[in-house]
């Protein structure tokens, strides 16, 4: 059990196209993230939610809109897309800070036609 | 800004043998976080062992254990009896202790596979 739990796993849409990741924790944290996975590059960390307020953004472009409505939900907004945006979409969640380690879930495989 | 960096793309092991992957990272910060996850087929991260920077003694879970070098900035990850299911890409990661700050810096990871 994962306690992390995105959909869809698999996403293949066009360029045009408005789609969203959505990510659920049922661990009780207080924190959320998504991260980017490409092919032999580290982890991209993208957003950061803590007590529901975005408290990071690594400069990533608008085409990706992130919501947090509450401590338990994530989305991920995607909307014209490019090719290189195919990668792996990691959902992530902690409790506070410190060693408490991050949860993630199994994430989304995004392939933009 | 910190880095982490895995100098072994790729690493394999034969079954009940031990192996050790390496991690290096830069930071000007004293007080830290080190993890090791790891990332199967299935994809999804688990985590495989934590290390508080502040912490002289090195952690151990299990087979897994760690060989924290801090003047050195290295913190190596040795599995022990080998199994099958430990073959999965291995990722060290680095978050620092100040309060707020949550991110995790992933390096590139190294892929183990495991020899029957």
């Amino acid at each position: 059990e994962t306690g992390v739990t995105q959909t869809p796993r698999h996403l293949v849409m066009g360029m045009t196209n408005k789609k969203s990741l959505k990510c659920e924790q049922h661990l009780g944290h207080n924190a959320m993230y998504w991260y980017k996975q490409s092919a032999k590059k580290p982890l991209e960390l993208m957003f950061v939610y803590s007590l529901e307020e975005r408290v990071e953004n690594n400069s990533v472009p608008s085409r990706f809109s992130p919501e947090c409505p509450n401590s338990s939900h994530l989305f991920l907004h995607l909307h014209t897309l490019q090719p290189e945006d195919s990668a792996l979409y990691l959902c992530a969640s902690s409790q506070g800070t410190g060693n408490q380690p991050q949860h993630f879930g199994d994430g989304t495989r995004l392939s933009i036609l | 800004a910190q880095t982490v960096t895995q100098s072994q793309p790729e690493m394999s092991v034969q079954e009940a043998e031990t192996v050790t992957l390496s991690c290096t990272y830069d930071t000007s910060e004293s007080d830290y976080y080190l993890f090791w996850y790891k990332q199967p087929p299935s994809r999804q991260m688990i985590l495989v062992i934590r290390q508080e920077a502040y912490k002289q003694q090195n952690a151990t879970e299990n087979r897994f254990s760690v060989n924290f070098q801090k003047a050195a900035k290295s913190f190596s990850l040795k599995i022990s009896d080998s199994q099958l299911g430990d073959a999965a890409m291995y990722f060290c990661a680095y978050r620092t202790s100040n309060f707020g700050n949550e991110k995790l810096t992933f390096g590139t990871g190294t892929r183990l596979t495991i020899i029957p």
